[in-house]
This record gives C-alpha cells, structure tokens and sequence, in this order.
C-alpha cells in the first residue's frame, strides 16, 4: 500500500483478555518494527522482522507479548491476559533495508498506530 | 543501549519566531532520523541525518557525528509546526528515542 496502516485504530479491553493488532507494511517493505508509546514519553522498541523472522525481539517486556509475520508482509502483535500497564500506543513502523554494512539507508515510516486501553 | 537526550523538553513559540531544537546521543552512530509527531499522534519522518546538514524548506538539521549530537532548526514557525519532535538513533536494527521537544506555535 501507500503507507503502513494500522488496525484497529484503537482498542478498548478488559484486563486478562486477549488482544490482536495489526499491521500491513508498505509493499516492498523487508524490514518491519513494533514500538510502544506511552503518553508523554518516546516510542520504545519492542521487536524487529527482516522478512519472516523476528531478528530481535529483546524489547518484548514479557512472555504475554508475541509477535508474527508469517509471509513477510504483515505483521500481527499478540498481547495475551492484558493488564492496566499495556495500555499505551502501539506503533508500527517498515523500511526497505535494514542494517549496518548493507546499501541504502534504514528509513523509517510509521504507521498511525493502535490505541490500546486495558480496564 | 544508546542513550538519547532532547532538549528543550517544552517551547512555546510565537507564530514567526524560530527554534533550535538538540539531541545528543551516547554513542557513535551510522543512523538518526528527526520525527515530528502531529496533535493526532502521527509520526512522520523530516529528516535522515547520520551526518552533516540538510535544508527541507523552513526546516533544516546539521548533525555532528564526532561530537554526537544532532540540531534540528525551524525558521519562520507555524502553526501547523505544533506537535512534539523526536530524535532516533540506530544500533543494529534497533532505533532508540529520546523523549522529545514538544512544540507549541501560537498565533
């Protein structure tokens, strides 16, 4: 597509349920991220794709957070038993490459990001 | 990780009126980018500036590897310039922001 969407655009839950969010890249787009955005504060990084892999995922702050992208296109993030402390905004962001040593420059897109209130 | 500081945390400009804006990092870098974040919580991408200077009309960015920090200059602000601006910097795939400037332009 022309840009990164992102749905739902925003997500109203009750803690301990089960959460999906999704993000279709720009075509094209190898590289793809999850950040979280909490009010006031920078995105943090969550979890990296190059392709179908998770090539790093040290940013996901616990084993209730998965994420895939099973044909190297779009990505699901997975939030199981939610709790109060998820809630913030989850972005996702593509770039054509990805990484040190490789031509091109890793340039971000972002996509507006999901909204997600835990109850 | 790198470690990412942007200053001021908070302007508040008269619509005219231009700003500097500065980020410093903590380590060397091969990648930064300079983000403005609209009212509605959209990031867009201004600049890619690893090094040097680059003008995109009223707004321009030098960043001085060697020294590691990044400047980020509006010129003749506007309204429309409102909203928070971010600094990343890139460490193996893995971006880092500080915690932005946010911008208010008054009329």
């Amino acid at each position: 597509g022309a840009g990164v969407s992102q749905t739902p655009s925003n997500k109203v839950t009750e803690k301990g349920k089960y959460v999906e969010l999704r993000c279709d890249p720009i075509s094209g787009h190898t590289a793809l991220y999850w950040y979280r955005q909490s009010l006031g504060q920078g995105p943090e990084f969550l979890i990296y794709f190059q392709g179908t892999g998770a090539a790093d995922d040290s940013g996901l702050p616990n084993d209730r957070f998965f994420a895939v992208r099973p044909e190297g296109s779009v990505s699901t993030l997975k939030i199981q038993r939610t709790e109060r402390g998820d809630s913030a905004v989850y972005l996702c962001a593509s770039s054509l490459t990805s990484g040190r040593g490789l031509s091109g420059a890793n340039v971000l897109t972002f996509g507006a990001g999901s909204r997600l209130t835990v109850l | 990780g790198i470690q990412v500081e942007q200053s001021p945390p908070d302007l508040i400009l008269q619509e005219g009126a231009n700003s500097t804006l500065r980020c410093n990092f903590s380590d060397s870098v091969n990648n930064l980018q300079w983000f403005h974040q609209n009212p509605w919580g959209q990031l867009i991408n201004l600049f890619y500036i690893p090094s040097g200077t680059k003008q995109n009309g009223r707004l321009s960015a030098t960043t001085v590897a060697t020294e590691r920090y990044s400047l980020l200059y509006i010129s003749s602000s506007q309204t429309t310039d409102s909203g928070v601006y971010f600094c990343a910097v890139e460490d193996f795939n893995k971006f880092y922001f500080g915690s932005g400037t946010k911008l208010n332009v008054k009329p």
